[in-house]
């Protein structure tokens, strides 16, 4: 049981560059979600999808920030042409869907846009 | 303002000291739960308590959730100076289009001193 792995760990990009950062969930788990954190802040929500399905985006910029969780894989956050103003650490967690329960949390990765 | 506020913002007491966080939140809850972060780490799940309970015990941790007033608190006993971190309660709302979202607080920063 790896629980929820991340990656990469860490991640520099030029301004302009496109980021990715990869989920996979807890074995069992159908359900992720990504979350923000700046620095000194707590988490915002950002995305939840389910396989091949976006739940609830309402946390995501409309502009240069798309998700998916394709049937095979892991889910993918991609930033495009991202700027200073994108550095965080992002998280991403899992569960298996049902309400009772608590949420697994990757160790996130950490975004320096340079 | 968002949901899920803790206060203090920070807390810096001494070993064997118990340490008390709180957390107020704004709307219906299905459950709310309680975080901790390590500097630079992901979270981990603490507790989950649901709307209909009012207390909840895990080791050396006890949590009490008052749904008239819209807050919680988190109590860690004889603390150790490794519990030192950031805490943050997340609050999942009661049905609608935001199932699934959890939303957290800025968080407690917690010292213990040895």
């Amino acid at each position: 049981n790896a629980g929820v792995m991340q990656n990469p760990r860490h991640l520099v990009r030029r301004r302009g560059q496109e980021a990715r950062l990869r989920c996979s969930p807890m074995k069992g788990h159908s359900h992720v979600y990504w979350y923000r954190q700046l620095p000194e802040e707590g988490l915002k929500f950002m995305v939840y999808l389910q396989k091949e399905n976006i739940i609830d985006e309402s946390g995501m910029p409309k502009e240069r920030f798309s998700a998916e969780f394709p049937k095979e894989g892991p889910s993918i956050l991609r930033i495009q042409q991202v700027v200073r103003g994108d550095s965080a650490a992002y998280f991403c967690a899992s569960s298996t869907g049902a309400r009772g329960n608590g949420y697994t949390f990757g160790s996130g990765t950490r975004l320096t846009v340079v | 303002s968002q949901q899920g506020e803790e206060d203090p913002q920070a807390l810096s007491i001494q070993e064997g000291e118990n340490a008390t966080m709180n957390c107020s939140y704004k709307t219906s809850i299905n459950n709310l739960q309680w975080y901790r972060q390590n500097s630079g780490r992901g979270l981990v799940h603490l507790i989950l308590i649901r709307s209909n309970e009012r207390e909840k015990h895990s080791g050396r941790l006890r949590v009490t959730l008052d749904t008239s007033k819209k807050s919680s608190s988190l109590l860690i006993t004889a603390s150790r100076a490794a519990d030192t971190a950031s805490y943050f309660c997340a609050t999942l709302n009661a049905g609608g289009t935001s199932y699934g979202k959890l939303t957290f607080g800025q968080g407690t920063i917690l010292t213990v001193h040895p």
